[in-house]
């Protein structure tokens, strides 16, 4: 059974440090990850996708990248902001299981001021 | 813009008490999809659907039923509720599958008393 692992469950910073999201996965067959962004009481919107040829993905301020081989993908967040609180899950699809997404629990970050 | 809808956001139910989570999507996706969230967990895949017709089991489907008689439209039915069905409820969508960015819906929150 493929699993999905984050660590930390939660994560406290001051404003303007850069931070390191960790993401590991038991399965390397993957097809793709995803890292999403989750607010309270909200739904999760898509950050990042990375396919499983893919290295890394680059976004503004966000930077995911893969390593397949070792089953671990990391979101790098630089100069953090107070709106970058939030929960970030990723996820992984594995080469036919078509639509079927493997979750994390998530890493709930704060940014404080 | 509307995106994934769905409706309600809140809704409390009694044991053995049946309803339908609506959901609908504007963007002409063919790939929808149900979750559900229990608290500091991951999300899990209830049903599937590939298009209009067309439906398959998740991870979680035991007590629930979909259907697909649209594109727009992919409802869940909850039969009989428990409170181990307590829970918040995703719907998302995506043109295709793995590759693709899915969308979510910002969620359902079910309680069963």
């Amino acid at each position: 059974k493929q699993e999905v692992t984050q660590i930390p469950a939660a994560l406290s910073v001051p404003e303007g440090e850069n931070l390191v999201l960790n993401c590991s996965f038991t399965d390397s067959a993957i097809y793709n990850l995803q890292w999403f962004r989750q607010d309270p009481g909200k739904g999760l919107t898509s950050l990042l996708l990375i396919q499983s040829s893919q290295r890394e993905q680059t976004s503004g301020r966000l930077n995911a990248s893969l390593d397949k081989s070792s089953g671990r993908s990391t979101l790098y967040i630089a100069a953090s902001q107070p709106g970058d609180s939030a929960t970030y899950l990723c996820a992984v699809s594995y080469t036919g299981t078509a639509s079927k997404l493997t979750f994390g629990t998530g890493t709930r970050l704060q940014v404080t001021l | 813009n509307a995106g994934v809808t769905q409706t309600p956001k809140f809704r409390i139910l009694k044991i053995g008490q049946s309803m339908t989570l609506q959901c609908t999507q504007d963007m002409n996706h063919n790939y929808m999809y149900w979750y559900r969230q229990d608290p500091g967990m991951g999300l899990k895949l209830i049903y599937y659907s590939v298009g209009a017709g067309i439906t398959d089991k998740g991870e979680v489907p035991n007590g629930y039923n979909v259907s697909r008689s649209t594109t727009e439209d992919f409802p869940l039915r909850l039969e009989l509720a428990a409170p181990s069905q307590t829970s918040v409820y995703f719907c998302a969508s995506s043109y295709r599958t793995e590759g693709n960015t899915i969308y979510f819906g910002e969620g359902s929150w079910l309680t069963v008393v």
